[in-house]
């Protein structure tokens, strides 16, 4: 089966800065890759996906790329602000159904 | 439009026991799958149905089972109940057919405490 592994668990940031959290998966028939925060006490939420056919995909502050050849992909947030503090999880699914793996998640905090 | 609702949103049961939570999709949602969350592990697969039929199973022993109604409204079981199985049980719909549809609207979780 697919194998999602994401790193790093724990990431702390200065308000204004960068973060860049990494996620590689085994199965190279996995073609979907999306991107879910979850704030304290809520239920997680899309923030952006990638399908295989394209490279890197924007939305304002947030990013993501993907190289298929390396099985892996990252989450990039431009100018972090403190209410980016959440866990972000990466997942990946294969054209059969709903079925996600999903990271372990990281947990980010933005320091004001 | 309503999003997806699970019940009971808090529940503790002692070892062997079993338990059954329920989840109503967003209207018009056909595909409801269900997820295991605990500390460290993440969001793990339970299952998958689709017009009453599971279509994906993830790897958890047969204790765990669910089923789908004709109306998409869905519920999940734990038979024998062991203190691992403690954690948030996240539910999810989908709003178009097929396979690979995209986004998961999750609902707020049922959160089981074994004791």
């Amino acid at each position: 089966g697919e194998n999602v592994e994401q790193h790093p668990s724990t990431l702390s940031v200065q308000e204004g800065d960068s973060a860049v959290i990494k996620c590689t998966y085994s199965d190279s028939a996995s073609n979907y890759f999306p991107w879910y925060k979850q704030e304290l006490g809520k239920r997680p939420q899309l923030i952006i996906d990638i399908r295989s056919n394209v490279g890197e995909k924007k939305d304002q502050r947030i990013a993501v790329t993907l190289n298929k050849t390396a099985k892996h992909f990252s989450l990039h947030i431009t100018e972090t602000q403190p209410e980016d503090s959440a866990v972000y999880f990466c997942a990946a699914s294969k054209n059969t159904g709903n079925q996600f793996y999903f990271g372990t998640g990281t947990s980010l905090t933005v320091i004001p | 439009k309503a999003g997806v609702t699970q019940t009971p949103r808090y529940l503790i049961k002692t070892r062997g026991q079993q338990v059954t939570l329920s989840c109503s999709p967003i209207s018009g949602h056909r595909s409801v799958s269900w997820y295991q969350q605990t500390p460290g592990q993440g969001l793990q697969f339970l299952f998958e149905y689709f017009s009453e039929t599971q279509r994906n199973k993830g790897n958890f022993p047969g204790r765990f089972s669910g089923r789908q109604f004709s109306n998409s409204r869905s519920e999940m079981n734990v038979s024998t109940l062991e203190l691992g199985d403690s954690a948030l049980y996240l539910c999810a719909s989908t709003p178009r057919e097929g396979a690979n549809t995209g986004e998961l609207f999750f609902g707020e979780g049922s959160r089981l405490t074994v004791l």
